[in-house]
Protein backbone atom coordinates (compact mmCIF):
# COMPACT_ATOMS: atom_id res chain seq x y z
CA UNK A 1 0.00 0.00 0.00
CA UNK A 2 1.70 2.93 -1.26
CA UNK A 3 -1.01 5.57 0.73
CA UNK A 4 -0.90 8.23 3.19
CA UNK A 5 -1.10 6.38 6.67
CA UNK A 6 -1.76 7.53 10.17
CA UNK A 7 -1.53 5.97 13.75
CA UNK A 8 -3.40 5.53 16.08
CA UNK A 9 -7.28 5.26 13.59
CA UNK A 10 -9.49 6.33 16.88
CA UNK A 11 -7.93 7.36 20.52
CA UNK A 12 -10.28 8.45 23.09
CA UNK A 13 -8.45 10.43 26.21
CA UNK A 14 -9.23 12.59 29.36
CA UNK A 15 -9.16 16.47 29.10
CA UNK A 16 -5.93 17.38 30.40
CA UNK A 17 -3.83 14.61 28.83
CA UNK A 18 -1.50 15.12 25.89
CA UNK A 19 -1.97 12.84 22.74
CA UNK A 20 0.23 12.21 19.71
CA UNK A 21 -0.60 11.49 16.44
CA UNK A 22 1.63 9.75 13.31
CA UNK A 23 1.42 10.06 10.00
CA UNK A 24 3.64 8.23 7.23
CA UNK A 25 3.23 10.41 4.10
CA UNK A 26 3.80 8.22 0.46
CA UNK A 27 7.54 8.06 0.25
CA UNK A 28 8.07 10.36 -2.73
CA UNK A 29 6.02 13.55 -1.63
CA UNK A 30 8.08 16.18 0.29
CA UNK A 31 4.85 17.97 1.36
CA UNK A 32 3.43 16.84 4.25
CA UNK A 33 0.24 18.64 5.34
CA UNK A 34 -2.23 18.25 8.71
CA UNK A 35 -5.48 19.89 8.76
CA UNK A 36 -8.55 19.05 11.29
CA UNK A 37 -12.48 17.92 10.53
CA UNK A 38 -15.42 18.00 12.70
CA UNK A 39 -18.70 16.59 11.85
CA UNK A 40 -20.15 18.46 8.86
CA UNK A 41 -17.42 20.41 8.22
CA UNK A 42 -15.12 20.54 5.73
CA UNK A 43 -11.47 19.85 6.56
CA UNK A 44 -9.64 22.96 8.03
CA UNK A 45 -5.91 23.51 7.61
CA UNK A 46 -3.35 23.34 10.82
CA UNK A 47 -0.18 22.76 8.85
CA UNK A 48 2.37 21.96 5.86
CA UNK A 49 6.20 21.04 5.88
CA UNK A 50 8.34 21.35 2.88
CA UNK A 51 10.18 18.19 3.64
CA UNK A 52 11.25 18.78 7.86
CA UNK A 53 10.48 22.68 7.62
CA UNK A 54 7.59 23.67 8.68
CA UNK A 55 6.05 26.36 5.96
CA UNK A 56 2.90 27.56 7.99
CA UNK A 57 0.81 27.33 10.79
CA UNK A 58 -3.10 28.49 11.17
CA UNK A 59 -4.09 30.45 13.32
CA UNK A 60 -6.11 27.43 14.79
CA UNK A 61 -3.16 26.09 15.89
CA UNK A 62 -2.95 26.81 19.39
CA UNK A 63 0.47 26.79 21.50
CA UNK A 64 -0.97 23.51 22.96
CA UNK A 65 -0.11 22.01 18.95
CA UNK A 66 2.99 20.96 17.61
CA UNK A 67 3.81 19.03 14.87
CA UNK A 68 7.26 17.67 13.89
CA UNK A 69 8.73 15.94 10.64
CA UNK A 70 11.78 15.43 11.54
CA UNK A 71 14.43 13.85 8.33
CA UNK A 72 11.42 14.92 6.28
CA UNK A 73 9.66 11.66 6.51
CA UNK A 74 7.11 11.02 9.26
CA UNK A 75 5.07 13.57 11.13
CA UNK A 76 3.63 13.93 14.75
CA UNK A 77 0.96 16.23 15.72
CA UNK A 78 1.31 16.80 19.68
CA UNK A 79 -1.64 18.13 21.34
CA UNK A 80 -1.30 18.83 24.90
CA UNK A 81 -3.74 19.25 28.09
CA UNK A 82 -6.41 18.54 25.39
CA UNK A 83 -9.64 20.07 25.69
CA UNK A 84 -13.09 18.67 24.39
CA UNK A 85 -13.15 21.21 22.23
CA UNK A 86 -10.12 19.25 20.20
CA UNK A 87 -12.31 16.12 19.40
CA UNK A 88 -12.16 16.05 15.62
CA UNK A 89 -10.73 14.08 12.93
CA UNK A 90 -7.18 14.88 12.17
CA UNK A 91 -6.17 13.79 8.99
CA UNK A 92 -2.60 13.82 6.82
CA UNK A 93 -1.63 14.35 3.32
CA UNK A 94 1.02 14.57 1.34
CA UNK A 95 1.96 16.12 -2.02
CA UNK A 96 4.93 16.39 -4.53
CA UNK A 97 4.00 19.91 -4.27
CA UNK A 98 3.33 20.97 -8.01
CA UNK A 99 0.50 18.11 -8.50
CA UNK A 100 -1.85 19.53 -5.35
CA UNK A 101 -2.86 16.75 -2.68
CA UNK A 102 -4.70 13.67 -4.17
CA UNK A 103 -5.69 11.86 -1.46
CA UNK A 104 -5.59 11.93 2.18
CA UNK A 105 -4.98 9.33 5.06
CA UNK A 106 -7.64 8.04 6.54
CA UNK A 107 -7.46 10.12 9.49
CA UNK A 108 -7.13 10.01 13.35
CA UNK A 109 -10.52 10.43 15.12
CA UNK A 110 -9.90 12.01 18.64
CA UNK A 111 -12.53 11.70 21.42
CA UNK A 112 -11.91 14.19 24.97
CA UNK A 113 -13.73 13.02 27.38
CA UNK B 1 -14.77 33.39 7.56
CA UNK B 2 -15.90 30.67 5.33
CA UNK B 3 -13.48 31.71 2.23
CA UNK B 4 -15.18 28.95 0.17
CA UNK B 5 -19.04 28.44 0.47
CA UNK B 6 -20.33 25.22 -1.18
CA UNK B 7 -24.43 24.28 -1.48
CA UNK B 8 -25.99 22.60 -0.86
CA UNK B 9 -25.47 20.92 2.22
CA UNK B 10 -27.52 17.99 1.33
CA UNK B 11 -28.93 16.26 -2.27
CA UNK B 12 -31.14 13.24 -3.04
CA UNK B 13 -30.41 12.42 -6.68
CA UNK B 14 -32.39 9.42 -8.68
CA UNK B 15 -30.20 6.83 -10.35
CA UNK B 16 -29.39 7.89 -13.77
CA UNK B 17 -29.85 12.09 -12.76
CA UNK B 18 -27.99 14.71 -12.98
CA UNK B 19 -26.06 15.87 -9.71
CA UNK B 20 -24.90 19.73 -9.42
CA UNK B 21 -23.28 21.44 -6.47
CA UNK B 22 -21.96 24.70 -6.36
CA UNK B 23 -19.30 26.77 -5.26
CA UNK B 24 -18.57 30.01 -4.61
CA UNK B 25 -15.01 32.23 -3.43
CA UNK B 26 -13.83 35.71 -2.76
CA UNK B 27 -10.17 35.96 -2.94
CA UNK B 28 -9.44 36.42 -6.97
CA UNK B 29 -5.82 35.07 -5.96
CA UNK B 30 -6.91 31.48 -5.91
CA UNK B 31 -6.28 29.77 -9.02
CA UNK B 32 -6.53 25.94 -8.20
CA UNK B 33 -9.69 24.36 -7.59
CA UNK B 34 -10.15 20.76 -6.65
CA UNK B 35 -13.38 18.61 -5.88
CA UNK B 36 -12.84 16.03 -3.21
CA UNK B 37 -14.75 12.85 -2.49
CA UNK B 38 -15.24 11.69 0.60
CA UNK B 39 -16.77 8.43 1.96
CA UNK B 40 -17.68 7.69 5.18
CA UNK B 41 -14.51 6.48 7.65
CA UNK B 42 -12.14 7.44 5.00
CA UNK B 43 -10.17 10.80 4.37
CA UNK B 44 -10.94 12.73 1.05
CA UNK B 45 -9.86 11.98 -2.57
CA UNK B 46 -9.01 13.63 -5.15
CA UNK B 47 -11.91 14.09 -8.06
CA UNK B 48 -11.41 16.51 -10.25
CA UNK B 49 -9.71 19.85 -10.65
CA UNK B 50 -9.39 23.35 -12.86
CA UNK B 51 -7.55 26.17 -13.15
CA UNK B 52 -9.29 29.57 -13.98
CA UNK B 53 -7.53 29.72 -17.59
CA UNK B 54 -10.26 26.92 -18.66
CA UNK B 55 -14.05 27.24 -18.18
CA UNK B 56 -14.53 23.81 -18.44
CA UNK B 57 -12.86 20.19 -17.63
CA UNK B 58 -14.78 16.82 -18.27
CA UNK B 59 -13.51 13.81 -16.47
CA UNK B 60 -15.42 10.71 -16.92
CA UNK B 61 -19.24 11.35 -15.30
CA UNK B 62 -17.23 14.23 -13.96
CA UNK B 63 -17.91 18.08 -15.34
CA UNK B 64 -16.43 21.61 -13.63
CA UNK B 65 -18.02 24.40 -14.83
CA UNK B 66 -15.85 27.47 -13.86
CA UNK B 67 -17.07 31.07 -14.46
CA UNK B 68 -13.78 33.22 -13.39
CA UNK B 69 -15.84 37.00 -13.75
CA UNK B 70 -18.83 35.20 -10.87
CA UNK B 71 -15.94 33.56 -8.71
CA UNK B 72 -18.09 30.35 -9.23
CA UNK B 73 -17.33 26.98 -10.01
CA UNK B 74 -19.80 23.80 -10.18
CA UNK B 75 -19.32 19.93 -10.18
CA UNK B 76 -21.65 18.19 -12.36
CA UNK B 77 -22.11 14.28 -11.67
CA UNK B 78 -23.45 12.85 -14.71
CA UNK B 79 -25.79 9.75 -14.94
CA UNK B 80 -25.30 9.49 -11.02
CA UNK B 81 -25.30 6.04 -9.73
CA UNK B 82 -25.49 4.82 -6.01
CA UNK B 83 -21.46 4.14 -5.92
CA UNK B 84 -21.52 8.04 -6.05
CA UNK B 85 -23.21 8.36 -2.68
CA UNK B 86 -21.01 10.34 -0.89
CA UNK B 87 -19.62 13.78 0.55
CA UNK B 88 -18.10 16.31 -1.87
CA UNK B 89 -16.26 19.24 -1.18
CA UNK B 90 -14.52 22.25 -3.30
CA UNK B 91 -11.80 23.67 -2.90
CA UNK B 92 -9.29 26.55 -3.49
CA UNK B 93 -5.63 27.40 -3.02
CA UNK B 94 -2.88 29.97 -4.16
CA UNK B 95 -0.95 27.01 -5.65
CA UNK B 96 -1.43 23.65 -5.25
CA UNK B 97 1.40 23.66 -3.04
CA UNK B 98 -0.39 25.76 -0.47
CA UNK B 99 -3.19 25.29 1.89
CA UNK B 100 -6.25 24.67 0.65
CA UNK B 101 -9.48 26.02 1.69
CA UNK B 102 -12.38 23.80 1.66
CA UNK B 103 -16.20 24.08 1.15
CA UNK B 104 -18.48 23.17 4.08
CA UNK B 105 -19.36 19.47 1.76
CA UNK B 106 -22.42 18.34 -0.16
CA UNK B 107 -23.62 15.10 1.69
CA UNK B 108 -25.04 13.55 -2.15
CA UNK B 109 -27.25 10.23 -1.93
CA UNK B 110 -27.95 8.72 -5.45
CA UNK B 111 -31.42 6.28 -5.00
CA UNK B 112 -31.55 3.72 -7.19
Amino acid sequence: DTGVSQNPRHKITKRGQNVTFRCDPISEHNRLYWYRQTLGQGPEFLTYFQNEAQLEKSRLLSDRFSAERPKGSFSTLEIQRTEQGDSAMYLCASSSGTGGIRCFGPGTRLTVT
Amino acid sequence: QQQVKQSPQSLIVQKGGISIINCAYENTAFDYFPWYQQFPGKGPALLIAIRPDVSEKKEGRFTISFNKSAKQFSLHIMDSQPGASATYFCAASINTGNQFYFGTGTSLTVIP
